[in-house]
């Protein structure tokens, strides 16, 4: 079956532009994630969702940074005026129950 | 303190022979699952294997095993029979609380493996 997918695969975006990030998780998978993987801070967990709701945000570094997911199924990562040190891999997964984790392809995000 | 600890940032195995990669967690929850994961070059992340804090047997997932030592808070991922596709980041994860509670991943620094001819 289809896996999690996720667009962009790349985007590059000026400092100061806003961005929105894409994942489709595996059909039926009630709980989604979104974690980031940089250089420097390795991966990291941002949020969670379990159907539309997110019961678990403390990894967003910023209120520039949010999340919101529709119809239990797709979700929508945007980062306001992005920073330079916003520049990373952003990557979904999802599953069904809190086993195993999916993971998509990621978004590698440039901002210059 | 670190949560999870990765100790060999790069690690060299000759194809058909076997390696450990090390991984220790620290956690206080009784209820805790350990996951490892692949990432070749590519980038994409794979799920290899899964350890549950109560389960009693170490979990294997065909070449892939885990050297669970609960005592000593550590959950080695072993690979057999080494190939050259089996060269990618290994990450270690935990994930804390009791299941059904949609709980985060938290990840180690990776081990780079290199496999050689």
């Amino acid at each position: 079956g289809a896996g999690v997918s996720q667009s962009p695969s790349n985007k590059v975006t000026e400092k100061g532009k806003d961005v929105e990030l894409r994942c489709d998780p595996i059909s039926g998978h009630t709980a989604l994630y979104w974690y980031r993987q940089s250089l420097g801070q390795g991966l990291e967990f941002l949020i969670y969702f379990q159907g539309n709701s997110a019961p678990d945000k403390s990894g967003l570094p910023s209120d520039r940074f949010s999340a919101e997911r529709t119809g239990g199924s797709v979700s929508t990562l945007t980062i306001q005026r992005t920073q330079q040190e916003d520049s990373a891999v952003y990557l979904c997964a999802s599953s069904l129950t809190s086993a195993e984790q999916y993971f998509g392809p990621g978004t590698r995000l440039t901002v210059t | 303190a670190q949560k999870i600890t990765q100790t060999q940032p790069g690690m060299f195995v000759q194809e058909k022979e076997a390696v450990t990669l090390d991984c220790t967690y620290d956690t206080s929850d009784p209820s805790y699952g350990l996951f490892w994961y692949k990432q070749p070059s590519s980038g994409e992340m794979i799920f290899l294997i899964y350890q549950g804090s109560y389960d009693q047997q170490n979990a294997t997932e065909g070449r892939y095993s885990l050297n669970f030592q609960k005592a000593r808070k550590s959950a080695n991922l072993v690979i057999s029979a080494s190939q050259l596709g089996d060269s990618a980041m290994y990450f270690c994860a935990m994930r804390e609380g009791f299941t059904g509670g949609g709980n985060k991943l938290t990840f180690g620094t990776g081990t780079q493996l290199k496999v050689e001819l």
